[in-house]
């Protein structure tokens, strides 16, 4: 069974600090993993890695994949309160013939406080 | 550019009742359509993926039934709403990226469900 597991589940931290987020994955088939943020409503997307060792990079956040160690990292740097989210990885799974499909982590929730 | 609509945005239903939500579509042409839900404290689940009109997958089974009557149209249904139908459901589309080979998937707003 495909399996994709997020770390830690919940993060409180203050504005400038820099959080880690980590997740793994056991997936057969595997073509991508995305990153996602949720405030209250719909996931924005965030990131698509697809390659090892290329950091992906967006503002204060980025990103990085180890396809040997089957994981993925997302890092913010000089956290802001608006930064509070869940922060969501999926793992998008090759289906041939058919639509791709992805499985998701069940998200880490961070929280920034002034 | 493309844009995904849902609705409606919040419903409260009885158990035993029928549901229907609504997925569309604009500036794309035979996108693949996604049926998630989210419960609460939980990832999200897909329920159903369609790859074009009429064809639909289901991944988990349950009470729930998916159409697509038109290209950029996906509607979710149920004849008889449970206790566990509860939740926060969402549309999404993806179209292949051709630089990689790869989908990117686009979230609607979500529809947050309540059954009593």
């Amino acid at each position: 069974e495909d399996k994709v597991v997020q770390s830690p589940l919940s993060l409180v931290v203050h504005e400038g600090d820099t959080v880690t987020l980590n997740c793994s994955y056991e997936v057969t088939n595997f073509r991508s993993l995305l990153w996602y943020k949720q405030e209250k409503k719909a996931p924005t997307f965030l990131f698509m890695l697809t390659s090892s060792g290329i950091e992906k990079k967006s503002g204060r956040l980025s990103s990085i994949l180890d396809k040997k160690e089957l994981f993925s990292i997302l890092n913010i740097t000089a956290t802001q309160t608006g930064d509070s989210a869940v922060y969501l990885c999926a793992v998008e799974i090759i289906n041939t013939g058919t639509a791709s499909k992805l499985t998701f982590g069940t998200g880490t929730r961070l929280q920034v406080m002034l | 550019s493309q844009t995904i609509h849902q609705w409606p945005a919040t419903l409260v239903q009885p158990v035993g009742s029928p549901l229907s939500l609504e997925c569309t579509v604009e500036g794309t042409s035979n996108p693949n359509l996604y049926w998630y839900r989210q419960a609460a404290g939980r990832g999200l689940q897909l329920l159903f993926y369609s790859i074009g009109i009429d064809q639909i997958s289901s991944e988990v089974p349950q009470n729930l039934s998916a159409s697509r009557p038109q290209d950029r149209q996906f509607i979710l249904s149920s004849k008889k709403l449970l206790l566990s139908d509860s939740g926060f459901y969402l549309c999404a589309w993806s179209i292949l990226r051709v630089r990689d080979f790869s989908y990117e998937q686009y979230f609607g707003p979500g529809t947050r469900l309540t059954v009593t």
